[in-house]
């Protein structure tokens, strides 16, 4: 079965340091994959993602993401991280068929930046 | 653009209580649409989803049902609330196709008592 794993459920880093969130996943077939951001109280917000060719993607808000299809990853950086960039982030595989995309997410990783 | 609205923003019901949120799309026609609910801490499950009007198939089995009786207005509903299904509720379109990216509204926060 399809299944996300994004292993760090908090994730804390200093204003202007980088990041990297790590994002798994497990599917059959050639994937296509989603990050999303999600602020308090909000829905979620695309920032990038990726459905073949080059598997270093780019996003909104400065993120880009690198696909390794031998890791079975999607992670996602930013070389230098803003406090407006605190927020929730999901990393999700599309597994439909039949004309709809069945988004599965992973639990999240909240972002905490500090000053 | 494509737009979507998602109402009531917050909701408190009563356990036994029935249960009506809305979710419309606007500049854009045919979409796929979908109910998830995020509960706390936990990432998103998908509830409904629909390909067309009168189209519904469902997720998993829940006290929840979903209707969509005009292209572009999709409907959550229950006839009796559960204290289970409190929950933050999120409405989403995508175009057809198999890898289109969902678009997602702001949600509505349901806290049953």
């Amino acid at each position: 079965a399809q299944s996300v794993t994004q292993p760090d459920i908090h994730i804390t880093v200093s204003e202007g340091a980088s990041l990297e969130l790590r994002c798994n996943y497990s599917y059959g077939a050639t994937p296509y994959l989603f990050w999303y951001v999600q602020s308090p109280g909000q829905g979620l917000q695309l920032l990038l993602k990726y459905f073949s060719g080059d598997t270093l993607v780019q996003g909104i808000k400065g993120f880009e993401a690198e696909f390794k299809r031998s890791q079975s990853s999607f992670n996602l950086r930013k070389p230098s991280v803003h406090w407006s960039d605190a927020a929730e982030y999901f990393c999700a595989v599309g597994a439909g068929s039949g004309g709809y995309n069945k988004l599965i997410f992973g639990a999240g990783t909240r972002l905490a930046v500090h000053p | 653009s494509q737009t979507i609205h998602q109402w009531p923003a917050t909701l408190v019901q009563p356990v036994g209580s029935p249960l009506s949120l809305e979710c419309t799309v606007e500049g854009t026609s045919n979409p796929n649409l979908y109910w998830y609910r995020q509960a706390a801490g936990r990432g998103l499950q998908l509830l409904f989803y629909s390909v067309g009007i009168g189209q519904i198939s469902s997720e998993v089995p829940q006290n929840l049902s979903a209707s969509r009786p005009q292209d572009r207005q999709f409907i959550l509903s229950s006839k009796k609330l559960l204290l289970s299904d409190s929950g933050f509720y999120l409405c989403a379109w995508s175009a057809q196709g198999n890898n289109s990216p969902l678009h997602f509204g702001n949600g509505t926060r349901l806290t049953v008592t």
